[in-house]
């Protein structure tokens, strides 16, 4: 597609439940990132993939996320057993990396609002 | 200490002004800088780049100093459409692309 694709847009959900977040990134970007945003809050960074190297999970808050990305395109992000403090906007953006220079800019999807009741 | 950081603002300036913002980052070693724009209940999107030189796009001038680790986004002649969060943006560039974002100054430009 010619942008980012998120769904769901919106998922409200229960607490305890597991929800999963999907990610279509722009057809030929290399690098996939998941971001978090709570209200009135600055971008969370939680997981980078980039090619076939391991992910950076450095930024996951707990291990009840977990992110996959299947054939180096689409992405999968899970919480399990959802808290109320997870509630927030999901963003996805992916980038098409540019050698040693590090220019990576970056393309963001419209969101996965999360409500966790 | 947060790897990058920004005054959170409000700005309110009025059409015509010039606004500044800085925002500082902590890893020495960080080698690409941005500056993206959100608008509210949207995702954020670049603006622009951040050259080692400083650079123009416009209305809007960047300046980067690796000395002293900071950024800066200048705006002249501000407009009623510039309103929205400016968020800092860092590439560590520790052999990887993880781009951290600053949490973002607000900005409110007023008729």
């Amino acid at each position: 597609g010619a942008g980012v694709s998120q769904s769901p847009s919106n998922k409200v959900t229960e607490k305890g439940k597991d929800v999963e977040l999907r990610c279509d990134p722009i057809s030929g970007h290399t690098a996939l990132y998941w971001y978090r945003q709570s209200l009135g809050q600055g971008l969370e960074f939680l997981i980078y993939f980039q090619g076939n190297s391991a992910p950076d999970k450095s930024g996951l808050p707990s291990d009840r996320f977990s992110a996959e990305r299947t054939g180096g395109s689409v992405s999968t992000l899970t919480i399990q057993r959802t808290q109320q403090e997870d509630s927030a906007v999901y963003l996805c953006a992916s980038s098409l990396v540019r050698g040693g220079s590090g220019a990576n800019v970056l393309t963001f999807g419209a969101g996965s609002r999360l409500t966790v009741l | 200490r947060k790897e990058v950081e920004q005054d959170p603002g409000p700005f309110n300036v009025p059409e015509g002004a010039t606004v500044a913002f800085n925002c500082t980052y902590s890893n020495s070693a960080s080698q690409s800088f941005f500056w993206y724009r959100q608008d509210c209940r949207k995702e954020p999107k670049l603006l622009m780049s951040v050259y080692s030189s400083g650079n123009e796009d416009g209305r809007f001038t960047a300046q980067l100093n690796r000395a002293s680790q900071y950024i800066s986004l200048l705006i002249r002649d501000s407009k009623l459409s510039d309103s929205a969060t400016y968020l800092c943006v860092v590439n560590p560039g520790t052999g990887g692309f993880k781009t951290i974002f600053g949490a973002g100054t607000r900005l409110f430009v007023k008729a």
